[in-house]
């Protein structure tokens, strides 16, 4: 596509709920992020894909996250027994080459209640 | 531990010249970034420097000092959509693309 899309743009769940969250990059892009904006914050790095290489999931922030990218393409971040402390804005980028070259999705915004 | 440091808030006027500072302590440097983000969008990529020095695109220029872990955005002419979420990044030493991000300054264009 054009851009990176992802879907849902918003989402309210209840606490302890599972949320998936989808991410599609940009045609031909290689490598794929996910990082986590919380109010007021900066972006925080949570899981990276690069090709047919094992992820780097060094920012996953416990093990209710997990992250998975099919055929290289589509990702989907999946948070399970959401917390209150998991809202945030969770956006997706993709890159041809790297820092270099991102371009970042309009995020989805999570909201647990 | 990986730090990259900016203020949180600054105010201009229209017209008017402002500088965005960023300090980073990484245990790599492969690049430092320059992101806009305009509130409820996604942040899109204003500079990236590399090598020590100045690198002027438009309006918008971007210095960085390796040697003190030390960069800058300069905005000129602002103008009132320049009003957004700076946000300033640092590729480390693994070069993979994951970079570590700074908390924002949020700059508010006046008339």
């Amino acid at each position: 596509g054009a851009g990176v899309s992802q879907s849902p743009s918003n989402k309210v769940t209840e606490k302890g709920k599972d949320v998936e969250l989808r991410c599609d990059p940009i045609s031909g892009h290689t490598a794929l992020y996910w990082y986590r904006q919380s109010l007021g914050q900066g972006l925080e790095f949570l899981i990276y894909f690069q090709g047919n290489s094992a992820p780097d999931k060094s920012g996953l922030p416990s093990d209710r996250f997990s992250a998975e990218r099919t055929g290289g393409s589509v990702s989907t971040l999946t948070i399970q027994r959401t917390q209150q402390e998991d809202s945030a804005v969770y956006l997706c980028a993709s890159s041809l080459y790297g820092g270099n070259g991102y371009t970042f999705g309009s995020g989805t915004r999570l909201t647990v209640v | 531990g990986q730090n990259i440091d900016q203020p949180t808030e600054m105010t201009a006027t229209e017209g008017a010249i402002v500088q965005i500072n960023c300090t980073y302590q990484t245990s790599g440097f492969n690049g430092l970034f320059w992101y806009q983000q305009h509130a409820g969008e996604a942040p899109t990529f204003l500079s990236y420097n590399v090598l020590d020095g100045l690198e002027e695109k438009g309006r918008f220029s971007s210095f960085l000092s390796r040697s003190k872990g030390y960069s800058y955005l300069l905005l000129k002419e602002l103008q009132m959509k320049d009003s957004a979420s700076y946000l300033c990044a640092v590729e480390g030493s693994s070069n993979t693309g994951k970079l570590i991000f700074g908390q924002g300054t949020t700059l508010q264009v006046k008339p």
